[in-house]
């Protein structure tokens, strides 16, 4: 059984950095199958794509980020992460990392719980 | 940037009725589309890929039907753990995805 655990701190001050950790059981990070995404979703709101990360280190991201996003891969320890730099109060969300199949024709199958991370003073 | 509108924002039905929520796109997705569900405190759940592709584990009171940019999710009769938040997703503009604003399916 495939798990995604996130986690990270609950509270960010205004203009640090947010960093997130999704550790992934069941399943290999490295295994060339599938896309690692993070996706967040504000308080009462949509969902919103963040980005991917696939196993050999290829990246895209959601342009709304304005490169302040940066997602990295750790296969050794098999995990991903996500770095939000300058935060304000508009990354107040909760953060999944999610397991995505990488094509055009499925979508993301299994998702973390949930990281909720307020940006705050 | 493909954008999709999700109606009604609200859909206030009775268990057992058949729910039928729309997912339309700013230019053609073809099938690719996927919608999720999600429950309160909970994550999503994928439910239905490439338009019309039930996820594996979903009941087949749940179908998926559209292309270009017309889409539909239907549940054909509504249980109890069917009131929920559903999000359909683009993916035809790989690798930049983008989801609807939502449909919440509230108990009338």
């Amino acid at each position: 059984q495939v798990q995604l655990q996130g986690s990270g701190p609950g509270l960010v001050k205004p203009s640090e950095t947010l960093s997130l950790t999704c550790t992934v059981s069941g399943d290999s990070v490295s295994s060339g199958r599938y896309y690692w995404s993070w996706i967040r979703q504000p308080p009462g709101k949509g969902l919103e794509w963040l980005g991917y990360i696939s196993y050999s280190g290829t990246t895209n991201y959601n342009p709304s980020l304005k490169s302040r996003g940066t997602i990295s891969i750790d296969t050794s320890k098999n995990q991903f992460s996500l770095m939000l730099t300058s935060v304000t109060a508009a990354d107040t969300a909760v953060y999944y990392c999610a397991r995505d199949s990488g094509s055009m024709l499925r979508g993301a199958d299994v998702w973390g719980q949930g990281t909720t991370v307020t940006v705050s003073s | 940037e493909i954008v999709l509108t999700q109606s009604p924002a609200t859909l206030s039905l009775s268990p057992g009725e058949r729910a039928t929520l729309s997912c339309r796109a700013s230019q053609s997705v073809s099938t690719y589309l996927a919608w999720y569900q999600q429950k309160p405190g909970q994550a999503p759940r994928l439910l239905i890929y490439h338009a019309s592709t039930r996820a594996p584990g979903i009941p087949a009171r749940f179908s998926g039907s559209g292309s270009g940019t017309d889409f539909t999710l239907t549940i054909s009769s509504l249980e109890p753990e069917d009131f929920a938040v559903y999000y359909c997703q683009q993916r035809s503009n790989w690798p930049q995805l983008s989801f609807g604003g939502g449909t919440k399916v509230e108990v009338k």
